[in-house]
């Protein structure tokens, strides 16, 4: 199975600073037919089931706010929030769904200072 | 809008079965454009994918649940489901359905299966 790394597993940042979560995948997660990285990210509140922000690494879902950006390629993805705001405290997951089994990371849990 | 909706048994016995089912509203499972999925989340294993399946019926398990899972759906009432055999106090969890075969962007509200005697 392919192993997702999250880091850190807690962040606390203040609001409207920028927050930088990361993800590692234990093989490359690019497709080389297509060149897309088979990567997403997920948003987690209590209570509530995930919610996909970004797929192909780098697409933001519908709806989703615009500091919100997803980066990387191969094994080394980030998740970029732009401007940190009070409704973004969440635990945020990263998947991979190259093979299966997908296989999601353990989540990085987003504070505010 | 789309919707999704688990039902089932909150409490199970060990070795017993547990079904689950997803009734979906606003969109048809039988148009074909998408593919239906199981996950699971819990404390000690965080979110586990447990499959997927196509309105033709043709599906997608985890391997390590393979022997004891079977994801199955009824085009008819719009609904797909889960049945888990020999469960044990492992497979208590929240499980939730959602929309999709690679990402996931619609998904249930999730609903807490307890494996207990």
């Amino acid at each position: 199975d392919i192993v997702m790394t999250q880091s850190p597993d807690s962040l606390t940042v203040s609001l409207g600073e920028r927050a930088t979560l990361n993800c590692k995948s234990s093989q490359s997660l690019l497709y080389n037919s297509n060149n897309k990285n088979y990567l997403g990210w997920y948003q987690q509140k209590p209570g509530q089931p995930p919610k996909l922000l970004i797929y192909w690494a780098s697409t933001r879902e519908s709806g989703v706010p615009d500091r919100f950006s997803g980066s990387g390629s191969g094994t080394d993805f980030t998740l970029t929030i732009s401007s940190l705001q009070a409704e973004d405290v969440a635990v945020y997951y990263c998947q991979q769904y190259y093979d299966t089994p997908h296989t999601f990371g353990r989540g990085t849990k987003l504070e505010i200072k | 809008q789309v919707q999704l909706q688990e039902s089932g048994p909150g409490l199970v016995k060990p070795s017993e079965t547990m079904s689950l089912t997803c009734t979906v509203s606003g969109d048809s499972i039988r148009r074909g454009d998408h593919y239906w999925g199981w996950i699971r989340q819990s404390p000690g294993k965080g979110l586990e994918w447990i499959g997927y399946v196509y309105w033709t019926g043709s599906t997608s398990y985890n391997p390590s649940l393979k022997s004891r899972l079977t994801i199955s759906v009824a085009t008819s009432k719009n609904q797909f489901s889960l049945n888990l055999r020999s469960v044990t106090v492992a497979d208590t969890a929240v499980y939730y359905c959602a929309r999709g075969s690679l990402y996931f962007d619609y998904w249930g509200q999730g609903t807490l299966v307890t494996v207990s005697a």
